[in-house]
């Protein structure tokens, strides 16, 4: 497994400001993943980010909202813009091992008034 | 359109009343089912993976199973510390790494 953190991991904020968070590993890993749970929801994939090359978006979601750096095989970043209540919501950061199983981070939760 | 579905949404025990959690799936070629545990503010963390129907896992209390259908996550003699959400996910093949959840089920086990 990976130890994962994440920061911050709650926030209140204003609607129409931005908020970035901060997804640390104690490894050196390829594939991180950035995921969004919204209460009563399914875990649902925002965007895959690879050291090196941009992101790569999941339908519904795009780079000018959720806007993602990755400088390092261990660091990487998911920024909420412009943010609306609808963006309330638990955000997930997660490794992706051999076998195909993801280790999770805490979690940030965002709440959006 | 691949999909993953978890019965019940939640479930009540008592302490020592074993009970299964139910993950039907459809996917276009299964690469992994997976199962985790969620508790109240924390990430998932992972439990077990299967990969080929008929296999079987085991952790403590815990035993997951597969068939080509639907996975079941069976809970013997369940103690209050078992309390939380259990998600289910499924990794196909043409998805690449990403893995796509159910809502899970809500395990509730009293004393």
């Amino acid at each position: 497994s990976a130890v994962i953190s994440q920061k911050p991991s709650r926030d209140i904020c204003q609607r129409g400001t931005s908020l970035t968070i901060q997804c640390q590993v104690d490894s050196q890993v390829t594939m991180m993943f950035w995921y969004r749970q919204q209460p009563g929801q399914s875990l649902t994939l925002i965007a895959t980010a690879n050291q090196g090359s941009e992101a790569t978006y999941e339908s519904g979601f795009v780079i000018d909202k959720f806007p993602i750096s990755r400088p390092n095989l261990t660091f990487s970043t998911l920024t909420v813009s412009n943010m609306s209540p609808e963006d309330s919501s638990i955000y997930l950061c997660s490794v992706g091992r051999s076998g195909g199983e993801l280790f999770f981070g805490e979690g940030s939760r965002l709440t959006v008034l | 359109e691949d999909q993953v579905t978890q019965s019940p949404e939640a479930l009540r025990l008592q302490e020592g009343e074993s009970s299964s959690l139910n993950c039907s799936y459809t996917v276009s070629g299964l690469r992994g089912l997976f199962w985790y545990r969620q508790d109240p503010g924390k990430g998932p963390e992972f439990l077990f993976t299967l990969y080929s129907a008929g296999e079987e896992k085991e952790k403590e209390r815990l035993k997951a199973t597969l068939t080509k259908k639907e996975s079941f996550l069976h809970i013997t003699a369940p103690k209050p510390e078992d309390s939380a959400t259990y998600l289910c996910a499924v990794q196909a093949n043409q998805a690449g790494t990403a893995l796509i959840f159910g809502k899970g089920t809500t395990l509730s086990v009293s004393s």
